[in-house]
Formats: structure tokens, sequence, C-alpha cells
């Protein structure tokens, strides 16, 4: 699976919008861009994936760029609970999840 | 949704002895599980990879005697750390997928283990 590269940290005002920057330049055909999240001393929560479409659930959007070589995730209106590590993760279908060292996300009121 | 427990949540133990840690699927059933190793201020680092009724596949580096995987159901996973010392104090974190025809993996809550 390709590796991503995200930047450590990132401060968000609540009620704002917070968008995550990932890399992953070398992301192959076959593979799937995942988020999860984790809050602190809690297992890793679910948010959105996909393949080459623009993706949106209940809890946030996933932009995808063309060429398929970045990606945003977007939580359209930041709160306190927002507050926690995102992971993004390209992985081939079925291919087991191996975490990187994510985004520190502080929002802050 | 799919909602994955763990038992127990907390464990404090003493050097030398061994501890078990449950993982269930308790609304579906799971084909594979995967065990999680997570120390403070570091990332997950998947340690094994269970499929029911069958040995458990280890990542590189994780010793298969010290760190017992059974996956003897499709709704059970235990690990059992053995003969734990303090430098295995972590969280530990299980996740469970339904079928090789999905690629959903649903995590549990963690199990914070102290080794004295």
């Amino acid at each position: 699976d390709a590796k991503t590269t995200q930047p450590p940290s990132m401060d968000c005002a609540e009620g704002r919008a917070a968008n995550l920057p990932c890399n992953h330049s070398t992301i192959s055909g076959n593979e799937y861009v995942y988020w999860y999240r984790q809050i602190h001393s809690q297992g890793p929560q679910y948010i959105i994936h996909g393949l080459k479409n623009n993706e949106t659930n209940e809890m946030a959007s996933l932009i995808i760029t063309e060429d398929r070589k970045s990606s945003t995730l977007i939580l359209p209106h930041a709160t306190l609970r927002d507050t926690a590590v995102y992971y993004c993760i390209a992985r081939e279908y079925g291919n087991k999840l191996v975490f990187g060292a994510g985004t520190i996300l502080r929002v802050k009121s | 949704g799919a909602v994955v427990s763990q038992h127990p949540s907390w464990v404090i133990c003493k050097s030398g002895t061994s501890v078990k840690i449950e993982c269930r699927s308790l609304d579906f059933q799971a084909t594979t599980m995967f065990w999680y190793r997570q120390f403070p201020k570091q990332s997950l680092m998947l340690m094994a990879t269970s499929n029911e009724g069958s040995k458990a596949t280890y990542e590189q580096g994780v010793e298969k005697d010290k760190f017992l995987i059974n996956h003897a159901s499709l709704t059970l996973s235990t690990l059992t750390v053995t003969s734990a010392h303090p430098e295995d104090s972590s969280f530990y974190i299980c996740s469970a997928r339904a079928g090789l025809g999905t690629n959903e993996q649903y995590f549990g809550p963690g199990t914070r283990l102290t080794v004295t």
C-alpha cells in the first residue's frame, strides 16, 4: 500500500471548517483513500473513504484530486469533540490497515 | 453499526504473570481480527492478523510465543501476553472484519495494560 504524508498538527476554530490534507503521490489505481480518527485513549473511528470521486457522509467530505496524488478531509463545522488524531491511509481493497503518524487536530473555542 | 468490544478495558498485572485480553464482535461474525499495540504518543502498530480457525500471522518483530492469539470462534479472539514485563505496558486495540468480501474494519475501544 502507498505511503501517505500528513502534517503533524493543525488548529481550527470551533464552528469553522477543518481541512486536513494528505499526500499520497505513489498511490496506485487499486488503492482507496481511507480516513480514521482516534480520540484520546479510544479505538480508531472510521470516517470516510473514496477511490476517485469526492465523497460525503454525515461526518465529513473527502476531496480527492484528479490525479489522486492528494486528498483533503473536510469537517464542515468543527466542534471541540472533533479534537483527535486523524489518519489518512491508502490501501487496496481487503488489505490490512496500516497507520502512519496522523495529524493532531486541535479544535479551539 | 457494527460493534466490537474488548475486555477488560484496563488491567494492571505484576511482572512475570500472563494477561488475557478478549475481543468480541457483538453483532456480526468476524472472519478476520487484527491486534494492534499503541505506545504513548505513538501511532497504532499492527501486531498480528488472525483468521477464524487458523493460526495467526504475526508482523515482523512481534514475538509469537509471547503474544498468543486465539481466534476459535467467529465472534471472539483473545490475545494473551505471556510473562509480561513493564515494557509490555501499552494500549492494545483489536479490530474485526466481517468477511473476505468486505473491506470495513471495526475497532474495539482498546485495553490499557500496565505491568508493574
